[in-house]
């Protein structure tokens, strides 16, 4: 079973600070995704990695930054945290070639700015 | 802008009745389809996909009909239990390298009564 694991479930944090949230998958995995869910938007794709050290913006990248250092490991940083991105992060994996496979997400974590 | 649209926030049905779940796609390079279930405080998993060669793909109670020419996917559950009752994503991916173009809708709410 592919899995995928958020560190943090749960967090609060004040404006202003810098928050990392972080991600590991256990399936070898090229791809690895990050992503925020907001009611009535959907999933949207915030940052996608598909090889170690190499990064792609998705659709909402503006307040982020990632860092994939090892393959199973993308970690998604908030530089100055606001209130807007009080929401919940999902962190998925697949492998390279999406196409024909699914991706695996893992449990989320709810994050709240005070 | 979304190219995958799920233009019902909810659905209710009566247990044991089908449920339909709707879901369209403005991309027509988009080759390959999803379903997610998400319960809450839980990351989506997968349920069932569709590629674009087929119009129909089944899996015990749940069925995904595939209309390429409208551009229109729907999900059949029969029948509807009221362990069904989660939100439900459609997502949608093409076929290209390095992709990220996993798409997700904003997702339907289904409730089954029991």
């Amino acid at each position: 079973d592919v899995k995928v694991t958020q560190s943090s479930r749960y967090l609060v944090k004040r404006t202003g600070e810098k928050v990392f949230l972080e991600c590991v998958q256990d399936m070898d995995h090229e791809n690895m995704f990050w992503y925020r869910q907001d009611p009535g938007l959907g999933l949207r794709l915030i940052y996608f990695s598909y090889d170690v050290k190499m990064k792609e913006k998705g659709d909402i990248p503006e307040g982020y930054s990632v860092s994939r250092e090892k393959k199973e490991r993308f970690s998604l940083i908030l530089e100055s945290a606001s209130t807007n991105q009080t929401s919940m992060y999902l962190c998925a994996s697949s492998l390279r070639e999406i196409s024909g496979n699914t991706i695996y997400f893992g449990e989320g974590s709810w994050l709240t700015v005070v | 802008d979304q190219q995958v649209k799920q233009n019902s926030p909810s659905l209710s049905v009566q247990e044991g009745r089908i449920s339909i779940l709707n879901c369209d796609y403005t991309n027509s390079m988009f080759d390959y389809f999803l379903w997610y279930k998400k319960y809450p405080a839980e990351g989506p998993t997968f349920l069932i996909s569709i590629s674009s060669i087929k119009d129909k793909n089944e899996d015990g109670r749940f069925t995904v009909f595939l209309n390429k020419s409208a551009k229109h996917l729907s999900l059949h559950i029969v029948p509807s239990q009221p362990g069904d009752s989660a939100v439900y994503f459609c997502a949608a991916s093409a076929h290209q390298d390095n992709n990220n173009d996993m798409r997700f809708g904003a997702g339907t709410r289904l409730t089954v009564k029991p």
